[in-house]
């Protein structure tokens, strides 16, 4: 089942702007996380925060998380063309050994 | 380190042919291991995973299978492959918390 659902689906923005990306979910979870994915290629973890964080750093990346409304969001500062992927955020519910994935927003950067 | 192998990068078979795809793991031992599904511009279907050696969680009830041999192998197969089998197969290992790392994944397609 997919518990996350990212929003927008797709978003495309011009270089050097910032680009934002929301995520909710269903359950109570332990964590949530973000990943990228390429075109053709596997995930690659980008961030995690956990359900008792409501704010996260990493480089250009930052991540809130607001479990009252059961959703995170994802901010890309400064994007570079080199950001174009699709993102994914994942959470683990409380007690499980899985991750479940959202849909997506693919991100289009132009020069 | 740790690397995940996963082969092959590509496949096509026909319908009805059987399915062996193999995911290994190095640098690590007892990792959890899991096999995804992705549809075309879709999310992450989770299909199976595993905590330990024989143990097998089924997500999805479908045409497919999976074995875990081996501490760092995990294998996913059918016997009869179906036109909705096609897809991106990804397989991933993780810790605690639940973080994934991916293999690049094979491209199956079922004519």
């Amino acid at each position: 089942s997919q518990q996350g659902e990212e929003d927008p689906q797709a978003l495309s923005i011009q270089e050097g702007e910032n680009a934002t990306m929301n995520c909710s979910y269903k359950t109570s979870i332990n964590n949530l996380q973000w990943y990228r994915q390429n075109s053709g290629r596997g995930l690659v973890h980008l961030i995690l925060i956990r359900s008792n964080e409501r704010e996260k750093h990493s480089g250009r990346l930052r991540v809130t998380l607001d479990t009252s409304k059961k959703s995170s969001s994802l901010l890309i500062t400064a994007s570079r063309a080199a950001d174009t992927a699709s993102y994914f955020c994942a959470t683990d519910e409380q007690g499980a050994q899985k991750l479940v994935f959202g849909q997506g927003t693919r991100l289009t950067i132009n020069p | 380190s740790q690397t995940i192998h996963q082969w092959p990068a590509t496949l096509v078979q026909p319908v009805g042919s059987p399915l062996s795809l193999e995911c290994t793991v190095e640098g690590t031992s007892n990792p959890n291991l899991y096999w995804y599904r992705q549809a075309a511009g879709r999310g992450l279907q989770l299909l199976f995973y595993s905590v330990g050696i024989g143990q097998i969680s089924s997500e999805v009830p479908q045409n497919l299978s999976a074995s875990r041999p081996q501490d760092r192998q995990f294998i996913l197969s059918s016997k009869k492959l179906l036109l909705s089998d096609s897809g991106f197969y990804l397989c991933a290992w993780s810790y605690q918390p639940l973080t994934l790392h991916f293999g690049n994944g094979t491209r199956l397609t079922v004519t």
